[in-house]
């Protein structure tokens, strides 16, 4: 089992471009979540899947959007990067909360 | 969502027993109590998870009070490989939980 896997695990983008972050699971996991953590500090939660077709906001929703492709996948879309939103992204699945090895963001 | 207090950080030497406490004051009813690890540049690692009373796995125990606003992660004979970020979190197991900013844990030789 890979467990979670994350995609990319680096990017840089400019101010205003889009893309779209990958997390899948192998472990037949219902809930899945994306976080961030800033330097120095906790993660905080973007949003969660409590089960494949559902998405619901966390703590700092905004700028971001999600999508539930299938039970494996969980994609967190940012459609006009600020700089604000450079951070660690990590993606977790189940309620014990398996987490990827993060994509480090920098929005220049 | 229950808010958590840690302390910021703490040091150790080889050997000795660490014992991370966290207050939960508002604890409800369905919220579970869960301890993470994380190195730095890595995500955060599962260790240890209870409702109430103690619960021990193989590399650590967690003691939860009666009234269950605190509860206290401990770690035998700690090494050099334990120095991480040791976050508590208190949830309802099947949706979301919050992080706190977690104790940073030093252990020296």
């Amino acid at each position: 089992n890979a467990g979670v896997t994350q995609t990319p695990k680096f990017q840089v983008l400019k101010t205003g471009q889009s893309m779209t972050l990958q997390c899948a699971q192998d472990m037949n996991h219902n809930s899945m979540y994306w976080y961030r953590q800033d330097p120095g500090m906790g993660l905080r939660l973007i949003y969660y899947s409590a089960s494949e077709g559902t998405t619901d906001k966390g703590e700092v929703p905004n700028g971001y959007n999600v999508s539930r492709l299938n039970k494996r996948e969980f994609s967190l879309r940012l459609e006009s990067a600020a700089p604000s939103q450079t951070s660690v992204y990590f993606c977790a699945s189940s309620g014990e909360q398996y987490f990827g090895p993060g994509t480090r963001l920098t929005v220049t | 969502l229950a808010k958590t207090t840690q302390p910021i950080s703490m040091d150790s030497y080889e050997g000795q027993e660490v014992n991370i406490t966290c207050s939960h004051n508002n604890i409800a009813t369905n919220d579970y109590i869960t301890w993470y690890q994380q190195f730095p540049s890595q995500g955060p690692r599962f260790i240890i998870q209870g409702y109430k009373t103690k619960v021990t796995n193989e590399v650590a125990s967690l003691f939860i009070p009666a009234d269950r606003k605190s509860s206290t992660l401990s770690l035998p004979r700690v090494s050099l490989s334990d120095t991480a970020v040791y976050y508590c979190l208190v949830g309802d197991m099947w949706n979301k939980l919050v992080f706190g900013a977690g104790t940073i844990l030093r252990v020296k030789s």
